[in-house]
């Protein structure tokens, strides 16, 4: 069965620069979030969307956006970027229809900002 | 806010004997899921189980099976027969409820499976 898929899976950045993760969600699936992991932390939910529209914002830096588009991937833009933005990106996704509200994560994008 | 708690940081169980995690909650909303999640060192997110709240019944997945106390928003993990491979971080979370479904993650235990 088709997963979530994340590209790139590792990215090193220097301070400043810019970042670009993608998320193809599962076919059919319309909702896609976006969580960070910090080292030896829990994974924090950025940001979601719904049928291309964003639903739900939380602990996202301004310095970040992101967006849905018409094939519904995601993709999140990460600007002057911080040391503390290392960390582990996960994508997830999910029908929202289904009855079961279950979100299918894809292995990450594990950024190193140096 | 709505938060999870995981009180264990650590645990570890001998091959073949049987472990429980604990997860406590608190959330005012009604009806909700909660998941316990797998993340072993290759750092990819596993769903081990899931439980509605509306549903009385403990959910039971092979040798992993929850306690669900709803009244004490209680929800914990039970793994029996434990291999080595269930090594990994397991985070309890649950689901924020309303339009959005987001997920709201305990701080993680860490469980080490000995031979």
């Amino acid at each position: 069965a088709a997963g979530v898929i994340q590209s790139p899976r590792h990215l090193i950045k220097e301070k400043r620069e810019t970042a670009t993760l993608k998320c193809y969600p599962i076919p059919r699936h319309d909702t896609v979030y976006w969580y960070q992991q910090g080292p030896g932390q829990d994974p924090q939910f950025l940001i979601s969307f719904y049928e291309k529209m964003q639903s739900d914002k939380g602990s996202i830096p301004d310095r970040f956006s992101a967006q849905q588009f018409s094939d519904y991937h995601s993709e999140l833009n990460m600007s002057s970027l911080e040391l503390g933005d290392s960390a582990l990106y996960f994508c997830a996704s999910s029908l929202a229809s289904g009855s079961y509200n279950e979100q299918f994560f894809g292995p990450g994008t594990r950024l190193t900002v140096l | 806010a709505q938060t999870v708690t995981q009180s264990q940081p650590e645990m570890s169980v001998q091959e073949a004997e049987t472990v429980t995690l604990s997860c406590t909650y608190d959330t005012s909303e009604n009806n909700y899921y909660l998941f316990w999640y797998k993340q072993p060192p290759s750092r990819q997110m596993i769903l081990v189980i899931r439980q509605e709240a509306y549903k009385q019944q403990n959910a039971t997945e092979n040798r992993f099976s929850v306690n669900f106390q709803k009244a004490a928003k209680s929800f914990s993990l039970k793994i029996s027969d434990s291999q080595l491979g269930d090594t990994a971080m397991y985070f309890c979370a649950q689901d924020y409820g309303g339009a959005t479904n987001k997920l709201i993650f305990g701080t993680g235990t860490l469980l080490a499976v000995q031979p």
